[in-house]
């Protein structure tokens, strides 16, 4: 099993639109989790950092956090055609140094 | 946010030399750097941590006598692939934290290896 799963897409949605993507670990004392968007040929940039279960909102983006089911989720809504990209799932575990990434999911937006 | 900056951002090199690839923290200091490795259409894969003062640990399966990492002081680190080879050709990202728990990345270094 990865330690952090995500459905490779892509993921097609038209504009205006709520864009959601989902994310599992497998390290139940993970603590910390991170979403973060990649353009293509570009380092990878932070949209949001959850720490607690709920939901966490900043602007177009709410992240979604569901520790019992170790299920972190992003939704963005009024989709642009300037978020799509490649969107990576990262998660801190229980060791507390190191970060892994997921393998991304790539999100295109249609106009 | 906090600014990682990562140098050289292409470079492109014979088989057999090495390329040393720098990556500095510019607003704050970072005791540990993590440098990941990235394939097209593939995710970062972490290949070492990097800590100031100290020598790196290196993931599994990732060859330490190859990717020499090198933390000198709080905002430098920095990656040196020797004796390339064309397998070695990749991205590279140094990633930092800063007093936080976030992660900041460089702007990468695309490597190829002719």
């Amino acid at each position: 099993q990865k330690e952090v799963e995500q459905n490779s897409g892509p993921l097609s949605v038209p504009e205006g639109a709520i864009a959601s993507l989902n994310c599992t670990y497998s390290d139940r004392g993970s603590q910390s989790f991170f979403w973060y968007r990649q353009y293509s040929g570009k380092s990878p940039e932070l949209i949001m950092f959850i720490y607690s279960n709920g939901d966490k909102e900043d602007g177009r983006f709410t992240a979604q956090l569901n520790k019992a089911s170790q299920y972190v989720s992003l939704l963005i809504r009024d989709s642009q055609p300037s978020d799509s990209a490649t969107y990576l799932c990262a998660v801190r575990g229980s060791s507390a140094s190191k970060i892994i990434f997921g393998s991304g999911t790539r999100l295109s937006i249609r106009p | 946010g906090a600014v990682v900056s990562q140098h050289p951002s292409r470079v492109i090199c014979k088989s057999g030399t090495s390329v040393k690839i720098e990556c500095r923290s510019l607003d704050f200091q970072a005791t540990t750097m993590f440098w990941y490795r990235q394939f097209p259409k593939k995710s970062l894969m972490l290949m070492a941590t990097s800590n100031e003062g100290s020598k790196a640990t290196y993931e599994q399966g990732v060859e330490k006598d190859k990717f020499l990492i090198n933390h000198a002081s709080l905002t430098l680190s920095t990656l040196t692939v020797t004796s390339a080879h064309p397998e070695d050709s990749s991205f590279y990202i140094c990633s930092a934290r800063d007093s936080s728990t976030e992660l900041f990345f460089g702007e990468g270094s695309r490597l190829t290896v002719l």
